[in-house]
């Protein structure tokens, strides 16, 4: 099946740092991939997509992506990480017309 | 930015009574909505596509006739969960996109329903 994958529960991480998130994919086709961010008791906000196009995705809040076809994943990263970048991250991709699948998510704890 | 409004945010209700969710595009219109499912430090799992003017198509497993959805109008779908119990408490997620296949889909900020 179709599907995004995202090994790590959580990370931490300490504020200044860069930070890391993993996605890998297992999508027939080019795949369509997305990154988004969920507040506690918040809906989910979009950061970044990989249609075509450049690897080097560049996104909101200074979180960019990279797309490795080879390595099938899709990592998200941040240079220096903020104490408010604290939320959980979806990788997610397109199944379908506007239909996303998500990954299990990761939780993001950057400390001060 | 497109927004999305999902109206209530949290509801509690009896069991056995009825709760609608609402959801609204409010700067652009939608032919097409979902909606998810959060469990608790869980993935969001969708549920169904709700499609304007025409029978909603739910996700395997999913029961139409728990989770009612209708779609009346370019701007808003509703979820109402008939005859609640308990596990059906849960967040629940709307999400809309326009109709160009690359822009990005735009979430509610959901709701969080509990059953008591």
């Amino acid at each position: 099946a179709q599907s995004v994958a995202q090994p790590e529960d959580q990370v931490n991480v300490a504020e200044g740092n860069p930070l890391t998130v993993k996605c890998t994919y297992s999508v027939s086709g080019n795949p369509y991939l997305f990154w988004y961010v969920q507040y506690p008791n918040r809906g989910l906000q979009f950061l970044l997509k990989y249609i075509t196009g450049d690897n080097l995705v560049k996104g909101s809040y200074g979180f960019e992506a990279e797309f490795n076809k080879s390595q099938t994943s899709f990592h998200l990263k941040k240079p220096s990480a903020l104490v408010s970048d604290s939320a959980l991250y979806f990788c997610a991709h397109l199944t379908g017309f506007q239909k996303l699948v998500f990954g299990t998510g990761t939780r993001l704890l950057v400390s001060p | 930015g497109a927004v999305v409004s999902q109206h209530p945010s949290w509801v509690i209700c009896k069991s056995g009574t009825s709760v609608k969710i609402e959801c609204r595009s409010l700067d652009f219109q939608a032919t097409t909505m979902f909606w998810y499912r959060q469990f608790p430090k869980q993935s969001l799992m969708l549920m169904a596509t709700s499609n304007e003017g025409s029978k909603a198509t739910y996700e395997q497993g999913v029961e139409k006739d728990k989770f009612l959805i209708n779609h009346a109008s370019l701007t808003l779908s509703t979820l109402t969960v008939t005859s609640a119990h308990p596990e059906d408490s849960s967040f629940y997620i709307c999400s809309a996109g326009t109709a160009d296949y690359n822009s990005p889909l735009h979430f509610g900020n959901g709701t969080r329903l509990t059953v008591t």
